[in-house]
């Protein structure tokens, strides 16, 4: 079974600054690592899948690594703005035919101006 | 292009009654994902339908159902309701199972008291 944990829970950074958001997963027989963001009461958007191939995706200033062997990805934030402000959630499918997403519990993320 | 649509945006129900949840998933897309988003638990996988048949369910009880129709879209039963059933019920849609994002739509609010 699929497990998804995201260090830390929540980060509190001053704008400007770049940062780095941290997400484990216990089973690596994973197709996909996805990474979205979540503002309050609304639904998600996707931010960045990185297939199990990949070991990096970049979006702007979003940069989401995979390394499938020790089962951590993580999602680097260049020059943090207001905007940022928000959950970021991870989620990694488990492979073999389950392509349903397991959900760590979200990093809040608190940009101050 | 649109995106995920549900509807409706809220809907309150009392303890006992049964709710219907509505998915459209983005033009082309066959998967149809739901995820249950509960206070203080996380979101966690209900039940993945492709090309019309349901693929795999979470770990929730036989109450909890659904369906996809020839045109991709799908909705959510919940019968019996009970006051933990009390979440934000998201729908997500891919292209494809395999190496294809999940969209996520806004999200129903369920309120059963």
């Amino acid at each position: 079974k699929q497990e998804v944990t995201q260090i830390p829970a929540a980060l509190s950074v001053p704008e400007g600054e770049n940062l780095v958001l941290n997400c484990s997963f216990t089973d690596s027989a994973i197709y996909n690592l996805q990474w979205f963001r979540q503002d309050p009461g609304k639904g998600l958007t996707s931010l960045l899948l990185i297939q199990s191939s990949q070991r990096e995706q970049t979006s702007g200033r979003l940069n989401a690594s995979l390394d499938k062997s020790s089962g951590r990805s993580t999602l680097y934030i260049a020059a943090s703005q207001p905007g940022d402000s928000a959950t970021y959630l991870c989620a990694a499918d488990s492979g073999a035919g389950s392509y349903q997403l397991t959900f760590g519990k979200g990093t809040k993320l608190s940009v101050i101006p | 292009e649109a995106g995920v649509t549900q509807s409706p945006t809220h809907l309150i129900k009392t303890r006992g009654q049964q709710a219907t949840l509505r998915c459209s998933p983005i033009s082309g897309h066959t998967s149809v994902y739901w995820y249950q988003q509960a206070l203080g638990l996380g979101l966690q996988f209900l039940l993945w339908y492709d090309e019309g048949e349901e693929r795999n369910r979470g770990n929730f009880p036989p109450r909890f159902s659904g369906r996809q129709f020839p045109n991709y879209s799908s909705e959510l039963n919940v019968n019996a309701l009970e006051l933990e059933d009390s979440a934000l019920y998201l729908c997500a849609s891919s292209l494809d199972p395999l190496f294809y994002e999940q969209y996520f739509g806004p999200g129903t609010r369920l309120t059963v008291t």
